[in-house]
């Protein structure tokens, strides 16, 4: 069955940067696009950018541009979110998630989700 | 690109129906969309995807009391013979290319 299994919390202080994973199992890593999403406390779901494991290209929401790196290691089927720079506001569960593939291999909508991993920015 | 818009709250009693909206945004009126469920505390959770036509395919496990539909730019999630367990937050999602969009999420209460 897919699975997407993510690191483990984090704290941080502000400035820092942290770096969370997410494992993928139960299907070709390659033909899925990964993305992710955080969600500040009791707020609602903000997407950060998408990455095509296949390629390793990416593409970042504006908000994020210039401090966020996605990568992926196809050797472990592993993709990373590495957020730089980090601020109280920043504090927020992180989540990956994959995404359908249409008829052109092209990423759709988020079919399966990892279970998220807690990022607390504090001093 | 587009934006996507829900009611923030919505509640229903026990055992009856509730229908959600999402509206897409001008001139993006034609967009898949998809329905995701966040129980409490946990991850969100894929519920089905929703096309113009108003067809929709769930997601492995998604009760038959869910269903969507669409009337325009609204896309509707649907919910029957309400549990106590469907009481969470609902997000739509859609995509442009490489842009993600969610809408601000409604909040089920189960009375």
């Amino acid at each position: 069955q897919v699975q997407l299994v993510q690191s483990g919390a984090e704290v941080k202080k502000p400035g820092a940067s942290v770096k969370v994973s997410c494992k993928a199992s139960g299907y070709t890593f390659v033909n899925h696009y990964i993305h992710w999403v955080r969600q500040a406390p009791g707020q609602g779901l903000e997407w950060m950018g998408i990455i095509n494991p296949s390629g390793g290209t990416t593409a970042y929401a504006q908000n994020f541009q210039g401090r966020v790196t996605m990568t992926r290691d196809t050797s472990t089927s592993t993709v990373h979110m590495e957020l730089s720079s980090l601020r109280s506001d920043d504090t927020a569960v992180y989540y990956c998630g994959r995404l359908a593939s249409d008829r052109t291999g092209a990423g759709t909508f988020s079919d399966y989700w990892g279970q998220g991993t807690l990022v607390t920015v504090s001093s | 690109q587009p934006v996507l818009t829900q009611s923030s709250s919505a509640s229903a009693s026990l055992g009856s129906s509730v229908k959600l909206t999402c509206t897409l945004s001008s001139g993006h009126s034609s967009y898949i969309i998809a329905w995701h469920q966040q129980q409490p505390g946990k991850a969100p959770r894929f519920l089905m995807k929703l096309e113009e036509s108003g067809s929709y395919d769930k997601g492995s496990g998604v009760p038959d009391r869910f269903s969507g539909s669409r009337s325009g730019a609204d896309r509707y999630l649907s919910i029957s013979n309400l549990q106590s367990q469907d009481e969470a937050d609902y997000y739509c999602e859609t995509w442009d290319r490489n842009t993600r969009v969610f809408g601000g999420g409604t909040k089920l209460t189960v009375l």
